[in-house]
């Protein structure tokens, strides 16, 4: 079946500027992560979602980022004003219930200019 | 929160050697460490996974090693082969906050042929 979708694959913005990325997980998956990596490092957690709702969102940077799930499908995580220093690749990954295997996504690699 | 260290940054093999892999974590809660490969350019996968009630887990050529004592485990690959070349993470976790996996920085692991 089909794995976890990210879109866009790449995505290159100004300094300042509001970005949306896109995760569609596995069909039936009830738990979905948001991951951030940079070069170099482990994914680094933002944000979970058990269903629609946030189930710890204790990751997220600061107030500039924000993520929803609105029908405990699909999500969206959400930059504001976005800063060199968000670049980076985000993962997203879902799993069938939060005891379960992750599997991630294949990233979208963020470059803020 | 949890902090997890891992050691070493890169390892170079010969094909047909083994390779280990180690790694600390701090907080005593967590029970859930599964290690994922990372090849370039793509998503992490995971490999192998071990809960806290048992000490060791085999799968063909892979297997991890837990002491909870020590908070320590480590990730063992016999017969190395060339295509097992890539980048490997292990991670943290504790059930009722699943969500919530600390991962290492990872090992670059190198397989000569």
């Amino acid at each position: 079946g089909a794995g976890v979708s990210q879109t866009p694959s790449n995505k290159v913005t100004e300094k300042g500027k509001y970005v949306e990325l896109r995760c569609d997980p596995i069909s039936g998956h009830t738990a979905l992560y948001w991951y951030r990596q940079s070069l170099g490092q482990g994914p680094e957690f933002l944000i979970y979602f058990q269903g629609t709702g946030a189930a710890d969102d204790s990751g997220l940077p600061n107030d500039r980022f924000f993520a929803v799930r609105p029908e405990g499908s699909v999500s969206t995580l959400k930059i504001q004003r976005t800063e060199r220093g968000d670049s980076a690749m985000y993962l997203c990954a879902s799993s069938l219930t939060r005891l379960h295997e992750q599997y991630f996504g294949p990233g979208t690699r963020l470059t803020v200019t | 929160g949890e902090n997890v260290e891992q050691h070493p940054s890169t390892l170079s093999v010969q094909e047909g050697d083994s390779a280990v892999i180690k790694c600390t974590y701090s907080d005593s809660a967590s029970n859930y460490f599964p290690w994922y490969k990372q090849e370039l350019g793509k998503r992490p996968q995971l490999i192998i996974d071990i809960r806290s009630n048992v000490g060791e887990k085999k799968d063909q050529r892979i297997a991890v090693t837990l002491n909870k004592t020590a908070k320590h485990f480590s990730l063992h690959i016999t017969e190395t082969q060339p295509e097992d070349s890539a980048v490997y993470f292990c991670a943290a976790s504790h059930n009722t906050n699943a969500g919530k996996s600390t991962f290492g920085d990872g090992t670059t692991l190198t397989v000569k042929p």
